[in-house]
């Protein structure tokens, strides 16, 4: 199975509202609810943002929510902070007890 | 205090074999859904395997017939075995466990990784 499908890159300025895109298919992201976003800092492990698609971990600010419609789910990030700045991974459920990640997009707060 | 601690990276010749260890603290292994997932340098995320609370194991096309993931309960560690590693295995490996509340495919905790460099 392919790679899903995020944009290289994302930009917004403190304050701001930015929208990354995670683009696969009927077989992953549009068959199952299983769609989460990780938040990795440079030299740091991963951090889960979002899991099943919408819901949001403990000790994650509700600026950030996702979402998803047909093939595509979406990670929004709200009132964009400094710390914010950092690569944001989608991951869904392939089928078949398999994982498939995205290939990643760097978040720059300008 | 929930903890995962990778170990057992290194340089390894093409076609050599290498086990990376995750001991892990504050779970257990044996009811718990564990993973292991790469990443090379410089880019993205990739699923290698996981086990399941039960025991089943999965893997990755890239990697099914050549890597061995396991756990020992007793000594409460989740290991890799890869064999026929080949120079696009090198990446820093990650452990990581699906927690209460999540999917088998949602990982709460991480561990830091580990190297592994495939090169003559």
């Amino acid at each position: 199975q392919s790679a899903l499908t995020q944009p290289p890159s994302a930009s917004g300025s403190p304050g701001q509202s930015v929208t990354i895109s995670c683009t696969g298919t009927s077989s992953d992201v549009g068959g199952y609810n299983y769609v989460s976003w990780y938040q990795q800092h440079p030299g740091k492990a991963p951090k889960i943002m979002i899991h099943e698609v919408t819901k949001r971990p403990s000790g994650v600010p509700d600026r950030f929510s996702g979402s998803k419609s047909g093939n595509t789910a979406f990670l929004t990030v709200s009132g964009l902070q400094a710390e914010d700045e950092a690569d944001y991974y989608c991951s869904s459920y392939g089928g078949s007890n398999n994982v498939i990640f995205g290939g990643g997009t760097k978040l720059t707060v300008l | 205090e929930l903890l995962l601690v990778e170990s057992g990276g290194g340089l390894v010749q093409p076609g050599g074999s290498l086990r990376i260890s995750c001991a892990v603290s504050g779970f257990t292994v044996s009811t718990s859904y564990l993973t292991w997932v790469r990443q090379a340098p410089g880019r993205g995320l990739e699923w290698v395997s996981v086990i399941f609370s039960g025991g089943n194991t999965y893997y990755a096309d890239s990697v099914k017939g050549r890597f061995t993931i396991s756990r020992h309960s007793s000594r409460n560690i989740l290991y890799l075995e890869m064999n026929s590693l080949r120079p696009e295995d090198t990446a820093i490996y990650y452990c990581a466990r699906a927690g209460d509340g999540y999917t088998a495919y949602d990982y709460d905790y991480w561990g830091q990784g580990t190297l592994v460099t495939v090169s003559s």
